[in-house]
């Protein structure tokens, strides 16, 4: 267990749906993360949020929108979305924003678009 | 462009010893991560190197050379728990923005 969590753990989606994926952290960070895991692919940063402010939105298309509630929740509202869209996508978090700090991550939600 | 290089697999013998190396070009360096990640299950941090030279813990080291682009991590004494996916990333600015290589998929055989 790092700390993080994430829900659902598995998703499977339609096209045309509306879904969101839940993440939350226990260890009192301050910044917090999306990121996609796609199969023999490199770790792909989505967005970042710092004290509850996005501070990185890293060219991804508006089906994808991040929210940011408070310092301990991060959501990821998933519409229209593509099959190319399926992986898995993980939630991270770290004290701060220094290059050395740690991020800790959670497990993941595994997602497939039909 | 931004670019981190891993083998995609290696395998090794239970006992044994493992270099998976990681070379990058990113426009610029503030350190380089290891991470550990199961099958299924969530990164895990293993080192951070900044400076140039090694760093040991435990069964563990990483190795970093910055006018190379090049890191290395080494697993001693390699046990079957050891087989996983190993991703270098490296931090190229002030913030918290890690660009990862694809990850190592490394097999630990008895």
């Amino acid at each position: 267990e790092t700390g993080v969590t994430q829900t659902p753990r598995h998703l499977v989606m339609g096209m045309t749906n509306k879904k969101s994926l839940k993440c939350e952290q226990h260890l009192g960070h301050n910044a917090m993360y999306w990121y996609k895991q796609s199969a023999k692919k490199p770790l792909e940063l989505m967005f970042v949020y710092s004290l509850e402010e996005r501070v990185e939105n890293n060219s991804v298309p508006s089906r994808f929108s991040p929210e940011c509630p408070n310092s301990s929740h991060l959501f990821l509202h998933l519409h229209t979305l593509q099959p190319e869209d399926s992986a898995l996508y993980l939630c991270a978090s770290s004290q701060g924003q220094l290059p050395s700090e740690t991020q800790y991550f959670g497990p993941g939600t595994r997602l497939l678009v039909l | 462009g931004q670019n981190i290089d891993q083998p995609t697999e290696m395998t090794a013998t239970e006992g044994a010893i493992v270099q998976i190396n990681c070379t990058y070009q990113t426009s610029g360096f503030n350190g380089l991560f290891w991470y550990q990640q199961h099958a299924g299950e969530a990164p895990t941090f293993l080192s951070y190197n900044v400076l140039d030279g090694l760093e040991e813990k435990g069964r563990f080291s990483s190795f970093l050379s910055r006018s190379k682009g090049y890191s290395y991590l080494l697993l001693k004494e390699l046990q079957m728990k050891d087989s996983a996916s190993y991703l270098c990333a490296v931090n190229q600015n002030q913030g918290g923005k890690l660009i990862f290589g694809q990850g190592t998929e490394l097999s630990v055989k008895p």
